[in-house]
This record gives structure tokens, C-alpha cells and sequence, in this order.
């Protein structure tokens, strides 16, 4: 069971906009501690999509963005695309634990 | 621009000890912070634990009184030891770079898988 809560699927069409929510508690997203997202291919490492709630890395399309409030995150992508198809995971530090924590991951899929 | 590569056995035997060198290219390891995580088939992520440069030691509290990092900066590379290993250890294992603080993993390797079986 992960410390930060993500549903474990969602999907949607092509070209439409989805949104993979991040849960956490007061120790650590609530604790005002960044959140980060990352995209994971099959076979292959994460990839930093998202870093400090809302900041994309140089290559990142401006499709995904993210956003945090209170105890949570989202990741947000417009315009799907059948290549988005990927899981995705968010991560942030817990202070109870004095350590980095991730969620659960979500794979989305592209209908 | 950095890159980092796993290595070490892919078999390790339930009760040994599972060893791992993630050598770091493209920048030296005496900056920065660097870390071990792994992702069980099929499941998440789960932060091991993280080195810096002055050999300090962060781990998660749920694998601490099993695991041991350390760090050669005559080599630029960094190690994990997980003692007592079972089959729940199996997993792809990466280690990845962070700036610092809550910093992002912004470079990762591209995993070792490690098995633990007789």
C-alpha cells in the first residue's frame, strides 16, 4: 500500500484531456513538500514529466501540467495521444518517514 | 549529460546478501545526491534509500536494518547491500540522481533485475 494515492487506471479518447490525481496527508504533500510525476514505458526506467508541482523539464510538451492543492496533486494531459499511453507515477518526500515517496501508479490508456 | 548503469547478479539465494554498483558517467558523483529504488513485476516504485557526496545516509525505515550504501568517488560509482534477502526482494532495481532536499529524480538507470531464488 503506497503512501500517496493514485487511481490505478484511467483512459480516455484520442485528443480528449485526462487527469490522474495524487493523494497524500499532512506529512507530505499537505507538509507543502513538491510533488513530481514520472512516466514509465514498459521495460524502461521513469521518466521526470513533472517537477515542483507544476514545472516541465526541457522536452516535456506543454500537453502535460500539473498542479497541487491542500493534501493533493494532479497531472493533467490534454490532446491525447495514442504515445501517452504509459503508467504514471507522482512522488514527494515524507517527513514522518524522513524519506521520498511514491504513488501507486496509474496506467493510462489511450481508447 | 550524466548516465548511470546497474550492475551485479541477477540471482541472489533467499538469506544472502543482494549486492548492486550503479556507475555514474557523464559527471562526477562527488556532487549531488543519489539514490536506490526499486519496482516489483507488475507493481510501483519504492525509494531504498539515498548517498550523498560525504557518505551520509538516508534510509526508508521499512528496509533500514537491512540495507547498507555506500559511495567510491575514485571509481564514480555508488553500492547497495540488502541483507537477509527473501523472495519479496525480487524486483527491478534502479538508482537515479537528485539535486537535493525534495529535488526530483532526474536521472535514472536503466534497472538490474534481481531475483531472489534457491
Amino acid at each position: 500500500q503506497s503512501v500517496l494515492t493514485q487511481p490505478p487506471s484511467v483512459s480516455g479518447a484520442p485528443g480528449q484531456r485526462v487527469t490522474i490525481s495524487c493523494t497524500g496527508s499532512s506529512s507530505n504533500i499537505g507538509a507543502s513538500y513538491d510533488v513530481h510525476w514520472y512516466r514509465q514505458l514498459p521495460g524502461t526506467a521513469p521518466r521526470l514529466l513533472i517537477f515542483g508541482n507544476s514545472n516541465r523539464p526541457s522536452g516535456v510538451p506543454d500537453r502535460f501540467s500539473g498542479s497541487k492543492s491542500g493534501t493533493s496533486a494532479s497531472l493533467a494531459i490534454t490532446g491525447l495521444q495514442a504515445e501517452d499511453e504509459a503508467d504514471y507515477y507522482c512522488q514527494s518526500y515524507d517527513s514522518s518517514l524522513s524519506g521520498w515517496v511514491f504513488g501507486g501508479g496509474t496506467k493510462l490508456t489511450v481508447l | 549529460q550524466v548516465q548511470l548503469q546497474e550492475s551485479g547478479p541477477g540471482l541472489v539465494k533467499p538469506s544472502e546478501t543482494l549486492s548492486l554498483t550503479c556507475t555514474v558517467s557523464g559527471d562526477s558523483i562527488s556532487s549531488y545526491y543519489w539514490s536506490w529504488i526499486r519496482q516489483p513485476a507488475g507493481k510501483g516504485l519504492e525509494w531504498i534509500g539515498r548517498i550523498y557526496t560525504t557518505g551520509r545516509t538516508n534510509y526508508n525505515p521499512s528496509l533500514k536494518s537491512r540495507v547498507t550504501m555506500s559511495l567510491d568517488t575514485s571509481k564514480n560509482h555508488f553500492s547497495l547491500n540488502l541483507s537477509s534477502v527473501t523472495a519479496a526482494d525480487t524486483a527491478v532495481y534502479f538508482c537515479a540522481r537528485d539535486f537535493g532536499a525534495a529535488a526530483p529524480f532526474d536521472s535514472w538507470g536503466q534497472g538490474a533485475l534481481v531475483s531472489v531464488s534457491s
